[in-house]
């Protein structure tokens, strides 16, 4: 099966950029995804890209993919303190419903 | 459009219960799945509803079951609850298949098995 890998923390200065990183092994992964998750909340669906495309931009986010390095990254731009959260990036195949999803990237932001 | 909905947000239960959780999905989509979210085993995918069928399932005991109804809402049962069934329960919904929509998820049920 598919494994997902994110490291578990990341601490940025509010109005600095985050870069959150994600590696997966199935290079079959079609649809890739970045959920944002707050204390004690559901998952929030932020972003996501198709495997055929290699930049995807979202107002401050900014997903990269390198199919190559199965390495999926999200960039947000001007980090504010509403940006505190735990980042999942997760993966789907065509015809394979689950998410598989990593184990999540907890983003502080230091005033 | 409201979001998707699952009752109740809390639970309490002892060792040997049962438990039925509801997801009502966002109005149109069709695809409801389940994900069980504990601090050691990260999201695992449960198992996924579209049309009445349960189309794909993760690896868990047959303890988990789900249904899903006419409507598109799905329950989701434990039966003899175990100390590690304490988790959040995510629910997600998506328009069609959830392989090929996006997944849209409720706030979760917080399961604590004492």
């Amino acid at each position: 099966g598919e494994d997902v890998e994110q490291s578990l923390f990341l601490s940025v200065r509010e109005g600095d950029s985050s870069v959150i990183n994600c590696t997966y092994t199935d290079s079959s992964s079609t649809y890739l995804y970045w959920y944002k998750q707050e204390p004690g909340a559901g998952l929030q669906l932020l972003t996501y890209i198709f495997s055929n495309m290699d930049m995807k931009q979202d107002q401050r986010l900014t997903v990269l993919l390198n199919k190559k390095d199965k390495h999926l990254s999200l960039r947000i731009a001007d980090t504010q303190t509403g940006d505190s959260a735990i980042y999942f990036c997760a993966g789907s195949n065509f015809g394979n419903e689950k998410l598989t999803f990593g184990t999540g990237t907890r983003l502080t932001i230091i005033p | 459009k409201a979001g998707v909905t699952q009752t109740p947000r809390y639970l309490i239960k002892t060792r040997g219960q049962q438990v039925t959780l509801s997801c009502s999905p966002i109005s149109g989509h069709r695809s409801v799945s389940w994900y069980q979210q504990t601090p050691g085993q990260g999201l695992q995918f449960l198992f996924e509803y579209f049309s009445e069928t349960q189309r794909n399932k993760g690896n868990f005991p047959g303890r988990f079951s789900g249904r899903q109804f006419s409507n598109s809402r799905s329950e989701m049962n434990v039966s003899t609850l175990e100390l590690g069934d304490s988790a959040l329960y995510l629910c997600a919904s998506s328009p069609g298949l959830a392989g090929t929509d996006t997944q849209y998820f409720g706030p979760g049920t917080r399961l604590t098995v004492l």
